[in-house]
């Protein structure tokens, strides 16, 4: 199995473009979180989908940011516009679990985005 | 709000040597896991601890679940520099929920 994809690696875009970060989670899953990992914050959830739903947006931190999954094997987390304060890394993850609990989540490798 | 905090928040030791690494909170979770970060990569699931009291190993790992499953250790034995990374542990969601509460994480340098 390939894992998680994530792409890009990186992103260096300037203040007020518009950014996209797509995931492809692992086949079978029905789970599906972006989160976004800063050194001052940690890993904070943004939004978590499960069969291409989103159920929890509540850490989308703001109205410029917005994710769709228009399929079970796609997902796109999009910035618009852009700010510095945005620069951190986007971590997609995936899920066999289909609802709350203690299921195991299977990370990407990460989008490393430095807005200038 | 749920909190995992983690101790200590960096560590640096020589090969061979033993560590502990606490994971604390003030609230009960129904299971709890370790992973391990690498630079440039995502974390990567080590152990899930679901009844209070388990204990789990994984080589020269030893988690422990406390008995009220409110926190969590991870013992590592004669480390090696393989074992460097940032180890984080997150807490179950709360029931209803589906966030995941992640600690504030140990970075681990193990030095040759």
């Amino acid at each position: 199995d390939a894992g998680v994809i994530q792409s890009p690696r990186h992103e260096v875009t300037e203040m007020g473009q518009e950014v996209t970060l797509r995931c492809k989670p692992i086949s079978g899953h029905n789970s599906l979180f972006w989160y976004r990992q800063t050194m001052m914050r940690g890993l904070e959830l943004l939004i978590y989908f499960n069969n291409n739903v989103p159920i929890d947006d509540s850490g989308m931190p703001e109205d410029r940011f917005s994710a769709k999954m228009p399929n079970a094997s796609f997902s796109t987390l999009k910035i618009q516009p852009s700010e510095p304060r945005d620069s951190a890394v986007y971590f997609c993850a995936s899920s066999p679990g289909g609802g709350p609990g203690g299921n195991e989540q299977y990370f990407g490798p990460g989008t490393r985005l430095t807005v200038t | 709000t749920q909190l995992l905090e983690q101790s200590p928040q960096f560590l640096s030791i020589q090969e061979g040597e033993n560590l502990t690494v606490y994971c604390n909170s003030s609230s009960v979770f129904s299971s709890l896991q370790w992973y391990r970060q690498e630079p440039g990569e995502g974390p990567v699931l080590l152990v899930t601890v679901v009844t209070g009291g388990e204990v789990k190993k994984l080589k020269r790992l030893t988690f422990q679940f406390g008995d009220a499953r409110k926190d969590s250790s991870l013992h590592i034995t004669a480390a090696q520099p393989g074992d460097t990374g940032l180890y984080l542990c997150a807490g179950a969601p709360p029931p209803g929920t589906y966030k995941y509460i992640f600690g504030t994480g140990t970075r681990l340098k193990v030095l040759a």
